[in-house]
């Protein structure tokens, strides 16, 4: 019963950078999402997708570029990577119904150098 | 954007001792969820509180929703050490968007 995996868990990057998160899951979920947390912040959305082959924007979503081509994978992307986006990254993801749970992945932890 | 407010930021307690955290907005929510979340890991869903004054208690967790719908608290009674945690208010919105508070760190110590 995975539900909620992210890949990688952990990287390194150096300033302009490139490279893409990976989220999946396993429950048939219609809706996922992309979120950070940094340090006194909360977690705050940064883009979401209400089903296969669509995205949406949310709060901070400058830098970052989504995909969701399968129902199951959504992935993110930073194409020219900063040091202000060193975070961890959460994804997540839930039924399209009122008032359900969202599904937590266990986070990636980046580092932009 | 719905702003929420979640006080304390940080709460060092014993084990046995009672506490509350809150959650508050000048905006009305149509329903609010609590998370929890350890080290490590993403944020788990404890409950979701829709009705104004509703009150719903999971164990030794007791969350009550403001009858006006704008704020919501989180009690526990007799924390153990197994609360510590990072608790997390959030608002939802559409397409099941959420809006996060900043969290309450707890600390329980035996």
């Amino acid at each position: 019963n995975a539900g909620v995996t992210q890949t990688p868990k952990f990287r390194v990057l150096k300033t302009g950078q490139s490279m893409t998160l990976l989220c999946a899951q396993d429950m048939n979920h219609e809706y996922m999402y992309w979120y950070r947390q940094d340090p006194g912040m909360g977690l705050r959305l940064i883009h979401y997708s209400v089903g296969e082959g669509t995205t949406a924007k949310g709060e901070v979503p400058d830098g970052y570029n989504v995909s969701r081509l399968k129902k199951q994978n959504f992935l993110l992307g930073l194409e020219s990577a900063a040091p202000s986006q060193t975070s961890v990254y959460f994804c997540a993801s839930t039924f399209d119904r009122d008032n359900q749970p969202q599904h937590f992945g266990d986070g990636t932890r980046l580092s932009i150098l | 954007t719905q702003l929420l407010e979640q006080s304390p930021q940080f709460l060092s307690i014993q084990e046995g001792e009672n506490l509350t955290v809150y959650c508050n907005s000048s905006s009305v929510f149509s329903s609010l969820q609590w998370y929890r979340q350890e080290p490590g890991e993403g944020p788990v869903l404890l409950v979701t509180v829709v009705t104004g004054g509703e009150v719903k208690k999971l164990k030794r967790l007791t969350f009550q929703f403001g009858d006006a719908r704008k704020d919501s608290s989180l009690h526990i009674t007799a924390a153990q050490p197994g609360d510590t945690g990072l608790y997390l208010c959030a608002a939802l919105s559409g397409y099941s968007t959420l809006t996060f508070g900043k969290g309450t760190m707890l600390l329980v110590s035996p």
